[in-house]
């Protein structure tokens, strides 16, 4: 149990354009979901804690005009990179909080490529 | 502030010897401590966690930890390490204080494994 799927997996977009990624808990609600980001060979960095049905947080640094979160149900929360740029490419990750077992699950990540 | 701490960036160990990635923390209150492991290009997978009780968790994969509060680790470990174990471990905190309070990151271990 305590599966998180993300979706896409990988993406390659133009420059300027809109990407949207999914992250959704299959077998448990969660009131809390995170977005990482993860550059080649280093750790994940929190960009931004998810609130079903709040304003997310965004950690210091990090633009919420570029970086869309939303969470609109107890397993979705989606991140709309807009108006990418090539110094966007990198491995995004979500994860969603479990609350009984207090922990947190991770989606398998989506790479994303922006030319 | 803060911090967990893995001192040992890289590791090569021989399939079948033993393995001891090491692990430190700095909290104000004994904090809930993960071991995640990462395989090339994907999300993390939780291998144990400790959150108070027995000091040594077993976890999945033939992983354990030893928690141990007056050396402020909290070390993984594995009798025999296979070739399907090179990955890269993060040692994970998270201050007991509300479910969704946000995790830290050490800067992960990367394990290789030599036949």
């Amino acid at each position: 149990g305590a599966v998180v799927s993300q979706h896409p997996s990988w993406v390659i977009c133009k420059s300027g354009t809109s990407v949207k990624i999914e992250c959704r808990s299959l077998d448990f609600q969660a009131t809390t979901m995170f977005w990482y980001r993860q550059f080649p060979k280093q750790s994940l960095m929190l960009m931004a804690t998810s609130n079903e049905g709040s304003k997310a947080t965004y950690e210091q640094g990090v633009e919420k005009d570029k970086f869309l979160i939303n969470h609109a149900s107890l397993t979705l929360s989606t991140l709309t990179v807009t108006s990418a740029h090539p110094e966007d490419s990198s491995f995004y990750i979500c994860s969603a909080n479990h609350i009984a077992k207090n922990i947190q699950y991770f989606g398998a990540g989506t790479r994303l490529s922006v030319l | 502030a803060q911090s967990v701490t893995q001192p040992d960036i890289h590791i090569t160990v021989s399939e079948g010897a033993s393995l001891e990635l090491r692990c430190n923390y700095s909290y104000g209150a004994t904090p809930y401590l993960f071991w995640y492991v990462q395989s090339p290009g994907q999300g993390l997978q939780l291998l144990l966690k400790y959150f108070s009780g027995d000091t040594l968790v077993q976890g999945i994969k033939g992983f354990e930890a030893e928690f141990k509060r007056s050396q402020s680790s909290f070390n993984l470990r594995k009798p025999s390490v296979h070739w399907s174990d090179a990955a890269e471990y993060f040692c994970v905190g998270k201050a007991n204080t509300g479910t969704a309070s946000k995790l830290t990151f050490g800067t992960g271990t990367r394990l290789q494994v030599t036949l």
